[in-house]
């Protein structure tokens, strides 16, 4: 089992441009999460999914869309990037019947110049 | 705002030391209290988590114990060891309808274990 996987790994953008991250889980798992990690800031939730179909707004969804593509699956797109959004973003995916213990991802490191 | 208060930012301490980092959260709608450990260039794994119905709970050399009176927990890292060299997160998951299944964290706390 791979876990969760995410692409890409690095990816720098300039000002305004569009990008999609993609995820995902080969667990079964019906919740899937969408973090961005700041220094001093922890991890702040951006938009999750508990289930194929739904999406909900977190902490920090604004320059943020996601899609549920398939229970596997889910994406997240930054449609016009800002310098604000350089972070490391996080995946990460549980069980609804166990959903304290979240699995995550190895990141994607962003950079917007 | 930070919902779960998490200090000290970093803590340094000798192998064979005792590694103590506190909590404390604000709301009481919360009902597990997980702990996360990263490593440098990887994503939180959990390391242990309990339930307000619980005042400790000990895995191996990592113990939680926990204050619910003072909304208050902590984590113990015992006979501290440089591989135990690691950023720490507490987090408290939401049980209201629209917390729930959402962790809120801690802002993080870097530990390292000196040789």
């Amino acid at each position: 089992n791979a876990g969760v996987t995410q692409t890409p790994k690095f990816q720098v953008l300039k000002t305004g441009q569009s990008m999609t991250l993609q995820c995902a889980q080969d667990m079964n798992h019906n919740s899937m999460y969408w973090y961005r990690q700041d220094p001093g800031m922890g991890l702040r939730l951006i938009y999750y999914s508990a289930s194929e179909g739904t999406t909900d707004k977190g902490e920090v969804p604004n320059g943020y869309n996601v899609s549920r593509l398939n229970k596997r699956e889910f994406s997240l797109r930054l449609e016009s990037a800002a310098p604000s959004q350089t972070s490391v973003y996080f995946c990460a995916s549980g069980d609804r019947a166990k959903i304290y213990e979240q699995y995550f991802g190895p990141g994607t490191r962003l950079t917007v110049t | 705002q930070q919902q779960v208060k998490q200090s000290p930012q970093s803590l340094i301490v000798q192998k064979g030391g005792i590694s103590i980092i506190n909590c404390a959260y604000e709301n009481t709608a919360f009902d597990y209290f997980p702990w996360y450990q990263q490593f440098p260039g990887k994503g939180p794994a959990l390391l242990i988590a309990i339930r307000p119905d619980v005042s400790e709970k000990k895995e191996g050399r990592f113990t939680i114990s926990f204050n619910k009176s003072a909304k208050q927990f902590s984590l113990h890292i015992m006979d501290s060891q440089p591989g135990d060299s690691a950023t720490y997160f507490c987090a408290a998951r939401g049980m209201t309808t629209d917390s729930w299944g959402k962790l809120q964290f801690g802002a993080g706390t870097q530990v390292v274990v000196t040789p």
